[in-house]
């Protein structure tokens, strides 16, 4: 058990809908990132997030956003959904702000289908 | 710019075989190196890491060497099992960016 929470576990929604994927950081890290992780694109990185503020983009899409609050979740959203964003996404998160020594530890993930 | 090169897989071996994944990176500075593993239906986990040249990395029977003159962080395993089926990703932490660069993973299944 990494100490991240992801949920959910798995989501079914249509094309064209919105949904909120949300993420739990290891206690003490102040680091989230966000990754898609796809049969025919391996792992993606889409954003990194230290202490609420964005602090690297990745290959994220414009119908996609990300924040982290206060407590230091984080909520990935998707919109205008498509076919191709099915995927696993994960969340990591990590103790510094990038760079370094800094291990990212992993979320379950969460399993999203469009259909 | 950063990046990272693996192994195609995928890789398949008989148990007790000898297992290399190669994994060589380009990098600005002086990054970390990690090896992650990712068992089936799971999130990646650290498998190892070496944070500065010459370091070897180790655990669970893995192993890995940061080499700086071959830019290369291969991963080792004298005997493996078939519990060590899983896909294997290299990756690397700049110390000059703000990104965790991860290879394209290598899948490995141990047959027995």
């Amino acid at each position: 058990d990494s100490g991240v929470t992801q949920t959910p576990k798995h989501l079914i929604t249509a094309t064209g809908q919105r949904v909120t994927l949300r993420c739990s950081p290891r206690s003490g890290d102040l680091s989230v990132y966000w990754y898609q992780q796809s049969l025919d694109q391996g792992l993606q990185f889409l954003i990194q997030y230290y202490n609420g503020e964005e602090r690297a983009k990745g290959n994220i899409l414009e119908r996609f956003s990300a924040q982290q609050f206060p407590d230091l979740h984080s909520e990935l959203n998707l919109s205008s959904l498509e076919l191709g964003d099915s995927a696993l996404y994960f969340c990591a998160s990590s103790e510094g702000p990038s760079g370094g020594p800094y291990e990212q530890y992993f979320g379950p993930g969460t399993r999203l289908t469009v259909t | 710019g950063n990046s990272v090169t693996q192994m195609e897989g995928p890789v398949t071996l008989s148990e007790e075989a000898f297992l290399t994944i190669n994994c060589t990176y380009t990098a600005t500075g002086y990054p970390s190196l990690f090896w992650y593993v990712q068992y089936p239906g799971e999130g990646l986990q650290l498998l190892l890491k070496a944070t500065k040249a010459d370091d070897k990395g180790s655990n669970k029977g893995f192993e890995a060497t940061y080499r700086k003159e071959t830019t290369s962080f291969h991963l080792e395993k004298g005997s493996v099992q078939v519990s060590d089926s899983a896909v294997y990703f290299c990756a690397l932490n700049s110390n000059t960016g703000n990104q965790f660069y991860f290879g394209t993973g290598t899948s490995l299944t141990v047959i027995p």
